[in-house]
């Protein structure tokens, strides 16, 4: 079965800064893909990035980027000059090629301070 | 154009009552998923629609959970019998098809509390 474990409940850095959220996860299998998704106040998930466990080259998205580190099974997510608008949970989720469901990790609460 | 939808908001429910909840995807999406979020907590599945497959009913969490879905349009949740347990945040998503290469559109979520 697959498990995806968030280890920091919550983080907070400062307006400009540059944080970095902690993801590691669990198959057996060797085709997969793997997202962190923003949930801001308003409930509204919304993807921010998603890798293919098959690409060795990390996925980025504007200020998001990933270190998808596949032999340690770890899937972080950096964020460059945070904004007060990052401010959400953010959710690491995995799911199998070919698979219908996604598997979420606890959830990480990023507070950006002005 | 209009993104996925759903209905109510917010319930407040005594416990034992049935409660249903609506999800309408985005149009030309045939699949449908289903999600419970309690608080605090990262996201559930529950259930799939892929078109007019069988659905995938695993993650439901009891019989007292049901859903159906008519074709590739509005999906219902219904709940019976509700449990203080059962509080949560129910989200929908849908997909433009079930294969993982096509990205989730979620919903803003129904929260429900059991009273």
């Amino acid at each position: 079965a697959q498990t995806v474990t968030q280890s920091q409940p919550e983080m907070s850095v400062q307006e400009a800064e540059t944080v970095t959220l902690s993801c590691t996860y669990d198959t057996s299998e060797n085709n997969y893909y793997l997202f962190w998704y923003k949930q801001p106040p308003s409930r509204q998930m919304i993807l921010v990035i998603r890798q293919e466990a098959y690409k060795q080259q990390n996925a980025t998205e504007n200020r998001f980027s990933v270190n998808f580190q596949k032999a340690a099974k770890s899937f972080s997510l950096k964020i460059s000059d945070s904004q007060l608008g990052d401010t959400a949970m953010y959710f690491c989720a995995s799911t199998l090629q070919g698979a219908q469901k996604l598997v979420f990790g606890q959830g990480t609460r990023l507070t950006i301070n002005p | 154009g209009a993104g996925v939808s759903q209905s109510p908001s917010n319930k407040v429910t005594e416990k034992g009552k049935d409660v249903e909840l609506r999800c309408d995807p985005i149009s030309g999406h045939t699949a449908l998923y289903w999600y419970r979020q309690r608080l605090g907590q990262g996201l559930e599945f529950l259930i799939y629609f892929q078109g007019n497959s069988a659905p995938d009913k695993s993650g439901l969490p009891s019989d007292r959970f049901s859903a159906e879905r008519t074709g590739e349009s509005v999906s219902t949740l219904t709940i019976q019998r509700t449990q203080q347990e059962d509080s949560a945040v129910y989200l929908c998503a849908s997909s433009f098809s079930v294969f993982s290469t096509y990205e989730q559109y979620f919903g803003p979520g129904t929260r429900l509390t059991v009273t």
